[in-house]
């Protein structure tokens, strides 16, 4: 069965440098997202992209952040500059293109900022 | 008023009990109700997914929603120990293009 695949699963940074965090979304899907969820606390939405666009960001999804797909497969979320409240765990999503279907979810990075 | 409520729990029932799981949401323009599944330190894996109100049922999962109550709930029948999980609900507007908007998941151990 076809899933969405995430790189790395552990990332350790110290604070105010970059990161990329890599995905690699089912293959016919059209429609990424990425979400976050800090350590006890619910999932939240970031960014949704959709034809080399972004299509929706949150509050949260400032300068410091940006998305790109780079190749027909990748999906990366790129923070700038680190700080420590943005350890979390980052995850991707995919949809295809269908009305009825939903997003499916990679298995996160866990993102430690130190 | 936050969009979806959940009650965290932790909720703990032997195996083979019946589980109910619950979110309320604000906004009654929401369509899209899902239930996914989250095992520690994983990522969310969907197991339901319904539009409109009434039941939808797979296997031993009954998700069900009343939109005039704006009610969302997952039934698990003959729970087992691998059903130990948070469950977490999530909607959105139309058609899943949007984002998901989640509750904050309820914690759920099935004991043997």
């Amino acid at each position: 069965e076809p899933e969405v695949t995430q790189t790395p699963s552990h990332q350790v940074t110290q604070m105010g440098q970059e990161v990329i965090l890599r995905c690699v979304p089912i293959s016919n899907h059209l429609y990424f997202y990425w979400y976050r969820q800090i350590l006890g606390q619910k999932v939240e939405f970031l960014v949704s992209f959709y034809n080399n666009e972004i299509s929706e960001k949150s509050e949260i999804f400032d300068d410091q952040f940006s998305v790109e797909r780079p190749d027909g497969s990748n999906f990366t979320l790129k923070i700038r500059s680190t700080k420590l409240e943005d350890s979390a765990m980052y995850f991707c999503a995919s949809k295809g293109t269908g009305v009825l279907e939903t997003q499916y979810f990679g298995p996160g990075t866990r993102l430690l900022v130190l | 008023q936050k969009e979806v409520e959940q009650d965290p729990g932790p909720l703990s029932v032997p195996e083979g009990a019946i589980v109910s799981l619950n979110c309320t949401y604000s906004n009654s323009a929401f369509q899209y109700f899902m239930w996914y599944r989250q095992y520690s330190r994983k990522g969310p894996e969907l197991l339901m997914y319904t539009y409109s109100s009434g039941n939808k049922e797979d296997g031993r999962f009954t998700a069900q929603v009343d939109k005039s109550s704006k009610y969302i709930s997952l039934f698990i029948r003959d729970s087992q120990p691998s059903d130990s999980a948070t469950y977490l609900c999530a909607i959105n507007f139309s058609g899943g293009y949007n984002k998901l908007i989640f509750g904050a998941g309820t914690r759920l151990a099935v004991h043997p």
